[in-house]
């Protein structure tokens, strides 16, 4: 079925760090691939998406591109900052209804 | 414009007992998606509705159920309440302009149910 991999954490970096989280997925058809992120105690929010391939999503100094040929969306960020703490989920939508299907979460410490 | 509301934030029952859980959608969003979240199995989904109609469903047994009211708010309902029933219940809402087409969804803030 379709589902998705990500790199599990917690990911611990200094602040000014590179942050490279890993995300592949498995899907029958062409899906739309998409990074939420999940502040302490709040819901989710879309922080980037993609919709199809080679496409690079970016936001808030973060970005990710759809790879078709290695099935991947990594979230890659140049300099991090104590802010960007918290909970990212990869995930991915086929588009036929609105169900979005998540990875099981990483959650990032950035120490100052 | 108000986000996506859920009430209660949170919530303490005990075995065997039943809960309801309710959402209001962002205004003029006319479907709600409802997820648990666990430690152990993430992000799952549950259920999506649209106009009143049940659109989708995930794996979750008959105990886990929902309705979408006229003005598109929702409530999920669980009965017999088990131990691991335990989770961050999450809805979110989008306009699903089209249908198969892909919205946004803008999540709410949880409702924590801790079955005791």
């Amino acid at each position: 079925g379709d589902s998705v991999t990500q790199m599990e954490g917690p990911v611990t970096l200094s602040e000014e760090a590179f942050l490279t989280i890993n995300c592949t997925y498995t899907a029958t058809g062409y899906p739309s691939l998409f990074w939420y992120v999940q502040y302490p105690g709040e819901g989710l929010q879309l922080l980037l998406k993609a919709t199809k391939a080679d496409d690079k999503g970016s936001n808030k100094g973060f970005e990710a591109t759809y790879r078709k040929e290695t099935t991947s969306f990594h979230l890659e960020k140049g300099s991090v900052q104590v802010s960007d703490s918290a909970v990212y989920f990869c995930a991915l939508s086929l588009g036929r209804d609105d169900k979005i299907i998540f990875g099981k979460g990483t959650r990032l410490h950035i120490l100052p | 414009k108000a986000g996506v509301t859920q009430t209660p934030r949170y919530l303490i029952k005990t075995r065997g007992q039943q809960v309801t859980l309710s959402c209001s959608p962002i205004s003029g969003h006319r479907s709600v998606s409802w997820y648990q979240q666990t430690p152990g199995q993430g992000l799952q989904f549950l259920f999506e509705y649209f106009s009143e109609t049940q659109r989708n469903k995930g794996n979750f047994p008959g105990r886990f159920s929902g309705r979408q009211f006229s003005n598109s708010r929702s409530e999920m309902n669980v009965s017999t309440l088990e131990l691991g029933d335990s989770a961050l219940y999450l809805c979110a809402s989008s306009l699903a302009r089209r249908a198969g087409g892909l919205d946004e969804q803008f999540f709410g803030p949880g409702t924590r149910l801790t079955v005791l």
